[in-house]
């Protein structure tokens, strides 16, 4: 595997359940990061981890509930979503130092 | 008001047409400009880079950045159907602060043979 990988790439879900998303930076980076992509609307932070310490959460729900063991892998924990929450989220990583960031392929979600 | 303002489109050009791709800000503090393109289900890729005001070329693309007027552009000369993708604008404050990227809401360009 190179570059950055995201699982699932689909997802439905009820507003009642839990899953989570994972994400798999291979580029021996060390900052990650998630983004949410809506229809007509710009790329949107959640969340940017930098050598596995969390050092920004752009004002994120908690039904949003990020994790990073190591700079290698990154999950988003999901429950009790809404509808509104249905959106391409997107994983990102890139060196602590620079300012291209590598996207991954993105997990498509739906809430119903 | 938005940070970033980027025409949504959709825009849609002949093959070999010359394209112009456009975003303007309100930020002034806005140093470092970059275009990304994301093809459908995939994720944004970085396309061209550039530093505060000034042109860069790179083989079809043209990256133009006019920090008196806040206002950035893409070209893409001979355009051809593999160019066919949506395009964000991204830019940022800081060189190393990737974290905080600031994006427009991207022009979905299609090129027809």
């Amino acid at each position: 595997e190179t570059g950055v990988t995201q699982t699932p790439r689909h997802l439905v879900m009820g507003m009642t359940n839990k899953k989570s998303l994972k994400c798999e930076q291979h580029l021996g980076h060390n900052a990650m990061y998630w983004y949410k992509q809506s229809a007509k609307k710009p790329l949107e932070l959640m969340f940017v981890y930098n050598f596995k310490e969390q050092t920004e959460n752009n004002s994120v729900p908690s039904r949003f509930s990020p994790e990073c063991p190591n700079s290698s892998h990154l999950f988003l924990h999901l429950h009790t979503l809404q509808p509104e929450d249905s959106a391409l989220y997107l994983c990102a990583s890139s060196h602590r130092d620079g300012y291209e960031q590598y996207f991954g392929p993105g997990t498509r979600l739906t809430v119903t | 008001q938005k940070e970033v303002e980027q025409d949504p489109g959709p825009l849609s050009v002949p093959e070999g047409a010359i394209v112009s791709l456009n975003c303007t800000y309100s930020n002034s503090a806005f140093q470092y400009f970059m275009w990304y393109r994301q093809y459908s289900r995939k994720g944004p890729e970085l396309l061209m880079y550039t530093y505060s005001s000034g042109n860069k070329e790179d083989g079809r693309f043209t990256a133009q950045v006019d920090k008196s007027s806040k206002y950035i552009s893409l070209f893409i000369r001979d355009s051809q159907p593999s160019d066919s993708a949506t395009y964000l604008c991204a830019m940022s404050w800081e060189e190393t602060s990737g974290s905080r990227l600031t994006f427009g809401e991207g022009t979905q360009l299609t090129v027809n043979p």
